[in-house]
């Protein structure tokens, strides 16, 4: 099935302790991206990839990094969480980068930073 | 700048009847148009998108959305509502002339279908 998977689906943390967020698509997409929903404002993006090797920042990419060392892989990290990161991620994939195509999004995985 | 504005909160309809949610647009080039659906503890799943063409666009499990480009909007549409429409719905946009391959989401409106 084809599909992007993100784990884990639900986090608990503590200030300060580092933790990364993992995303896979089996779609052999080029794009991906991560996104944070936060009640009021809707989705925003963080980071995005517009193929291997190839980041770069989103609106809201303060005190997240994230790697694309696979084509399939998207891992997001936070090196340092604080309480503002509490959120819901969203991890999207599409086949092009351009264009019209369609992001299809992850499960999502809903944060708590304590 | 782009933007996506969904004015309303919540919409409420009874079942069986026909439902709109509103959303309204601003890009500087053509834009690429979608609609999303998220459902309780679940994530995102793609409705329907405009690209170009046929201004009333044909989606999943019954949905429609109409495309009006003088009144930069993209209703979403359903004829008879059902208890299991109800969820919380998402506009994007994505600017024709975008680098990036973002969607710049509206706020989300929450569709309560009464029984």
């Amino acid at each position: 099935e084809a599909q992007v998977t993100q784990n884990p689906r639900y986090l608990i943390t503590v200030t300060g302790k580092k933790l990364t967020v993992t995303c896979s698509q089996n779609m052999n997409h080029e794009y991906m991206s991560w996104y944070r929903q936060d009640p009021g404002l809707g989705l925003r993006q963080i980071y995005y990839s517009m193929n291997v090797e190839v980041t770069d920042k989103g609106d809201v990419p303060e005190g997240y990094k994230v790697s694309r060392k696979e084509k399939r892989n998207f891992p997001l990290i936070l090196e340092s969480p604080s309480p503002n990161q509490t959120s819901l991620y969203f991890c999207a994939s599409s086949l092009y980068t351009s264009g019209g195509g369609t992001q299809y999004f992850g499960p999502g995985t809903r944060l708590l930073v304590l | 700048a782009q933007s996506v504005a969904q004015p309303e909160d919540q919409v409420n309809v009874a079942e069986g009847n026909p439902l709109t949610v509103k959303c309204t647009y601003s890009v500087s080039g053509n834009p690429y148009l979608f609609w999303y659906v998220q459902y309780p503890n679940r994530g995102l799943q793609f409705l329907l998108k405009y690209i170009t063409g046929d201004n009333l666009v044909k989606g999943s499990y019954g949905f429609e959305a109409e495309f009006n480009k003088s009144q930069t909007s993209f209703h979403l549409k359903k004829p008879s509502a059902l208890v299991s429409d109800s969820a919380l719905y998402f506009c994007a946009v994505r600017d024709e002339g975008g680098a990036t391959n973002k969607l710049i989401f509206g706020t989300g409106t929450l569709l309560a279908v009464q029984p």
